[in-house]
């Protein structure tokens, strides 16, 4: 694909059910980015991935949170124990490196609405 | 750790003027990259522009300029002859220059163009 895929684009789940997010990176990206958004609020880092390891958990807001990436390639976040205050836009970003000067490019996020 | 403030949460101009948005940071790191992203309603963030901190010339794309003050840690960005496209949420963000960095975002600006 031309750019970061991500779905489900829009998620509404009942509070204590499990969610998964997934993200597809442009191919041959080797750094990957999940951040969170929420209303009202700028993005705030989650994890990032180089390879299929995960030098940077450093976000995670809770052990409920986790993630994984498979094959160098698609991630997936996991939120188990859904909570209200886990509402948010996630999106997922990818880089050719993880240099600063590599761009991430974003993917269109997933919506998720905890009920 | 750094932190990212945008005074300004929303903001309008007509079309063909010229508008500055504001942004702020905090760092103790002499090295460091900025950028300015813009979210549309689509929620996909695209990078509008991106200054190194060790270059002393403003970066400029096209209508997109920046006025970066190291010293007063001061990082706008000035939209001449803005247009409806130009409609969107703004985000001033922060990098580290090591590697494996993430991007550290200010709460945004929502940005109005009217005719």
């Amino acid at each position: 694909g031309a750019g970061v895929s991500q779905s489900p684009s829009n998620k509404v789940t009942e509070k204590g059910k499990d969610v998964e997010l997934r993200c597809d990176p442009i191919s041959g990206h080797t750094a990957l980015y999940w951040y969170r958004q929420s209303l009202g609020q700028g993005l705030e880092f989650l994890i990032y991935f180089q390879g299929n390891s995960a030098p940077d958990k450093s976000g995670l807001p809770s052990d409920r949170f986790s993630a994984e990436r498979t094959g160098g390639s698609v991630s997936t976040l996991t939120i188990q124990r859904t909570q209200q205050e886990d509402s948010a836009v996630y999106l997922c970003a990818s880089s050719l490196g993880a240099l600063p000067h590599n761009e991430q490019f974003f993917g269109p996020g997933t919506r998720l609405t905890v009920l | 750790a750094q932190t990212v403030t945008q005074s300004q949460p929303e903001m309008s101009v007509q079309e063909a003027e010229t508008v500055t948005l504001s942004c702020t940071y905090d760092t103790s790191e002499s090295d460091y990259y900025l950028f300015w992203y813009k979210q549309p309603p689509s929620r996909q963030m695209i990078l509008v522009i991106r200054q190194e901190a060790y270059k002393q010339q403003n970066a400029t794309e096209n209508r997109f300029s920046v006025n970066f003050q190291k010293a007063a840690k001061s990082f706008s960005l000035k939209i001449s002859d803005s247009q409806l496209g130009d409609a969107a949420m703004y985000f001033c963000a922060y990098r580290s220059a090591g590697t494996a960095s993430k991007l550290t975002f200010g709460t945004g600006t929502r940005l109005q163009v009217t005719l």
